[in-house]
């Protein structure tokens, strides 16, 4: 089975100080990771994937992950936060030995302000 | 090339009324889900498509809901005899291969609201 708990339903950061979210998972297989944003109303956009390849991975709008098996954790950072990260992020996993679903995190809410 | 494109973007539904949700996933990819998000919660899979076949419906609600991909046109997630606690955003995501693979595409939403 998988699973993925996001450590902090909300997490509040000022502008231009560094952010982390935090996301542990479970698998029984080698699995893809992924992190995705949703801004309000809006569908979801992939910020970045591991999928067993470099442990460091780097996304889109300067966001990064670190897969860490030995602590089955894979957090987003970004060094420094701006005003339009404000969002809601996903930690999402999949493993194509399990099957075919993404398993969703319930989600963090990002909070910036000036 | 167009992203997975999603319509309605919102539909309202009458309860007892039926919704019909279409997805159609971008070029070249033949793999579809679909995921139901409730307020403050993440998404949760209902179903795999592959081209005329369900894949995995495993999330999917034992009555009331179906879902195809036909070979020809987009992927309809159907909801019959709509109830309120359907209402949510349901978003579908295509990819060319299983999404173990490789990255999901989502496209933007169909916001169904049942008065």
């Amino acid at each position: 089975a998988q699973s993925v708990t996001q450590l902090d339903s909300h997490v509040s950061v000022s502008e231009g100080t560094p952010v982390l979210l935090r996301c542990n998972y479970s698998s029984s297989y080698s699995p893809s990771l992924f992190w995705y944003v949703q801004h309000p109303n809006k569908g979801l956009q992939l910020l970045l994937k591991y999928t067993s390849a470099a442990t460091l991975v780097k996304g889109i709008n300067g966001f990064e992950a670190e897969f860490k098996k030995s602590e089955t954790s894979f957090h987003l950072t970004k060094p420094s936060a701006h005003m339009s990260d404000a969002a809601e992020y996903f930690c999402v996993v999949s493993a194509r030995q399990a099957g075919t679903a993404l398993i969703f995190g319930k989600g963090t809410t990002l909070s910036v302000s000036s | 090339n167009a992203g997975v494109m999603q319509n309605p973007r919102h539909l309202v539904r009458r309860r007892g009324q039926e919704a019909r949700l279409r997805c159609s996933p971008m070029k070249g990819h033949s793999h579809v889900y679909w995921y139901r998000q409730l307020p403050e919660e993440g998404l949760k899979f209902m179903v795999y498509l592959q081209k005329e076949n369900i894949i995995d419906e495993s999330g999917m609600p034992k009555e009331r809901f179906s879902a195809e991909f036909p070979k020809e046109g987009p992927s309809i997630l159907r909801i019959q005899q709509v109830v309120r606690g359907d209402s949510a955003a349901y978003f579908c995501a295509s990819s060319p291969r299983s999404a173990g693979e490789t990255e999901a595409f989502f496209g933007q939403g169909t916001r169904l609201t049942v008065v």
